[in-house]
């Protein structure tokens, strides 16, 4: 599976669209991006994923680039609720486990 | 809430000891998988059971095992606790296997700490 690279850490403001980078410049064609969250003291919680189209859910916008080296996952209204740590994830679908490689992620707090 | 459910909530065990973790998976899910979550780091795989079969294993030790049950429930068993076991251990379940696999739904965990 292809690295990713996250900032370590972000802040947001209440109400403003929190923008959370990843680059996974050695991504290969067949690779997923997925996103994933973990707010304090709860497991992880499944965002959005994609492959090479921008996709949108209730919760969030995958922005992925023309050359899919990098993604921006963008939570368009941050709430306090949203303070966690965010996991971007490249995989590969197999048929050898379906395991989930986290990497330390971004801290995002959003502030009053 | 996800509907996955892990018992105990914390556990506390002695070096060289065993213990039992236990998962009951979101109804209708038949995939779970086990994540080990040291203090700071991301979680990290152990392994995944498929319809009451392993079906992949991260880089664990055989003295971390796992067991899958007809209702799809599931244990993880660690023999010969050792201190670098002390974590969040994360229960996920998910549908079947292919692409519906990685949207795992992860339960609250069980903190052990080894002494």
């Amino acid at each position: 599976d292809a690295k990713t690279t996250q900032p370590t850490s972000m802040d947001c403001a209440e109400g403003r669209a929190a923008n959370l980078p990843c680059n996974h410049s050695t991504i290969s064609g067949n690779e997923y991006v997925y996103w994933y969250r973990q707010i304090h003291s709860q497991g992880p919680q499944y965002i959005i994923h994609g492959l090479k189209n921008n996709e949108t859910n209730e919760m969030a916008s995958l922005i992925i680039t023309e050359d899919r080296k990098s993604s921006t996952l963008i939570l368009p209204h941050a709430t306090l609720r949203d303070t966690a740590v965010y996991y971007c994830i490249v995989l590969l679908y197999s048929n050898s486990g379906y395991a989930l490689n986290f990497g330390k992620g971004t801290s995002l707090l959003v502030t009053p | 809430e996800t509907g996955v459910t892990q018992s105990p909530t914390h556990l506390i065990k002695t070096r060289g000891q065993q213990v039992t973790l236990r998962c009951s998976s979101q109804s209708g899910h038949n995939t779970v998988s086990w994540y080990q979550q040291a203090l700071g780091q991301g979680p990290q795989f152990i392994f995944q059971y498929y319809r009451e079969e392993e079906n992949g294993r991260g880089n664990f030790p055989p003295r971390f095992s796992g067991l899958q049950f007809p209702n799809y429930s599931s244990e993880l068993n660690v023999n010969a606790l050792e201190l670098d076991d002390s974590a969040l251990y994360l229960c996920a379940s998910s549908l079947g296997t292919g692409v519906s696999s990685y949207e795992q739904y992860f339960g609250p965990g069980t903190r052990l700490t080894v002494t």
